[in-house]
């Protein structure tokens, strides 16, 4: 396993077009987060998942954008009529959370995807 | 809400000086801090979290509740010591909530 990865690593697109982007967690791992990260900032948290249920959606995240974890395995973060506020590198995060326990606060990060917008 | 501030964008030590890496934070409840480490080209990483009270490539870290701050220290910094140090505060069971603060850029000059 090679940790959690993203694809595509860089995407630049004009501004009105459809992103998707993909981010394969680490296979045992049942949570799944997304973060937005801009210039000289610390990630954002957008939403995330445990298993097939997104259970917490930022307000960061608007009605053009949506996640979805199908099959509790992949996740896809699409944006739909993009602007150029939302260039950015959007970073895709998994964890173990033991059931009824607390999570260890260790979230495994992919390389994330860079997205420019034009 | 819970707020994380990291005051320095920018952090310029020797080698072999001691390093301090400042991160406040604001919540009234009981947090879990973190400090996350991305070393050029490589991805975020966990350095260390304060409920481990652990040691990590010679980095510590001490949740003072009282100042509400989770600094980063280290007594003697080494030229792989260079990265970005995020600051992170979560408030839920499940870490869900994690919020990192803006970062800090730390070199260590030969």
């Amino acid at each position: 396993d090679t940790g959690v990865s993203q694809d595509p690593r860089h995407k630049i697109t004009k501004r009105g077009q459809n992103v998707t982007f993909r981010c394969d967690p680490i296979s045992e791992h049942n949570r799944l987060y997304w973060y937005r990260q801009t210039l000289g900032q610390g990630p954002e948290f957008l939403t995330y998942f445990q298993n097939e249920a997104q259970l917490e959606k930022s307000r960061l995240l608007s009605d053009r954008f949506s996640a979805e974890r199908p099959k509790g395995s992949f996740s896809t973060l699409e944006i739909q009529r993009t602007e150029q506020g939302d260039s950015a590198m959007y970073l895709c995060a998994s964890s173990y959370s033991v059931p009824g326990g607390r999570n260890t606060g260790e979230l495994f990060f992919g390389e994330g995807s860079r997205l420019t917008v034009l | 809400a819970q707020r994380v501030t990291q005051p320095e964008k920018l952090l310029s030590v020797f080698k072999g000086a001691p390093v301090e890496l400042k991160c406040n934070y604001s919540y009234s409840g009981s947090p879990e801090l973190f400090w996350y480490v991305q070393y050029s080209r490589q991805r975020l990483q966990l350095l260390l979290r304060h409920i481990s009270r652990e040691s990590i490539k010679g980095f510590t870290a001490d949740l003072n509740k009282g100042e509400t701050s989770f600094h980063l220290k280290k007594p003697f910094a080494q030229e792989e010591d260079s990265a970005m140090y995020y600051c992170a505060l979560s408030t839920r069971t499940y870490n869900n909530d994690m919020r990192f603060g803006a970062g800090t850029r730390l070199t260590v000059k030969p």
